[in-house]
């Protein structure tokens, strides 16, 4: 069965730095998103990406944030200068976009700022 | 405010007994509902989903209701198993559902199943 998946399952970066989080979505996807969990919380929306730009993003997606499609079939979310806050785990998802617009998600990459 | 939520942050059940999740939404324009499987460590896992238009739905051991009048949803499993335990979320889908809007979960309810 087709997945989403994602790199690295788990970084632990320095307060500050950047951090570039990975993924690839189902091939036949159009529809390509970012949530965050922060542990023991729900599940919290940050941008969905369609035809190479961004369609909607939360209050969460700060100007610290972006995402890009370097290629046909990667899709990253970029944290330009991480915060302890940012600690969380991150999850890509994408659909199709036709009527049965099922999201699926990857496993995760868990994020530790330290 | 919270836009999803469920009733119960835990529900603890024996295994094969009937388990039944609770999830109240208050986005009357909501039009498309998810429900999700987490396990521990894991992403959120595709279980069934229900449009606005319908008010069930049966999947594989699965039934979803929704009753838009009360703005409630509920999961129920048949003859709960261990490897159903996880945490379950409920998700909708705001406004116009256009392919690209963002769901919004609720708080989660943790499943324990005893054997």
């Amino acid at each position: 069965e087709p997945e989403v998946t994602q790199t690295p399952s788990h970084q632990v970066t320095q307060m500050g730095q950047e951090v570039i989080l990975r993924c690839v979505p189902i091939s036949n996807h159009l529809y390509f998103y970012w949530y965050r969990q922060i542990l023991g919380q729900k599940v919290e929306f940050l941008v969905s990406f369609y035809n190479n730009e961004i369609s909607e993003k939360s209050e969460i997606f700060d100007d610290q944030f972006s995402v890009e499609r370097p290629d046909g079939s990667n899709f990253t979310l970029k944290i330009r200068s991480t915060k302890l806050e940012d600690s969380a785990m991150y999850f890509c998802a994408s659909n199709t976009g036709h009527s049965g617009n099922t999201i699926y998600f990857g496993e995760g990459s868990w994020l530790t700022v330290v | 405010g919270e836009s999803v939520g469920l009733h119960l942050p835990t529900l603890s059940v024996q295994e094969g007994d009937n388990s039944i999740i609770n999830c109240a939404y208050s986005n009357s324009a909501s039009d498309y509902f998810i429900w999700y499987k987490q396990e521990s460590g894991k992403g959120p896992q595709f279980i069934i989903d229900i449009r606005s238009n319908m008010d069930k739905r049966q999947g594989q051991r699965v039934t979803v209701l929704l009753n838009k009048t009360v703005k409630h949803l509920s999961l129920q499993i048949a003859a709960t198993q261990p490897g159903d335990s996880a945490v379950y979320f409920c998700a909708e889908k705001e406004g116009s559902s256009g392919a690209g809007t963002a769901l919004i979960f609720g708080k989660g309810t943790t499943l324990s199943v005893s054997s």
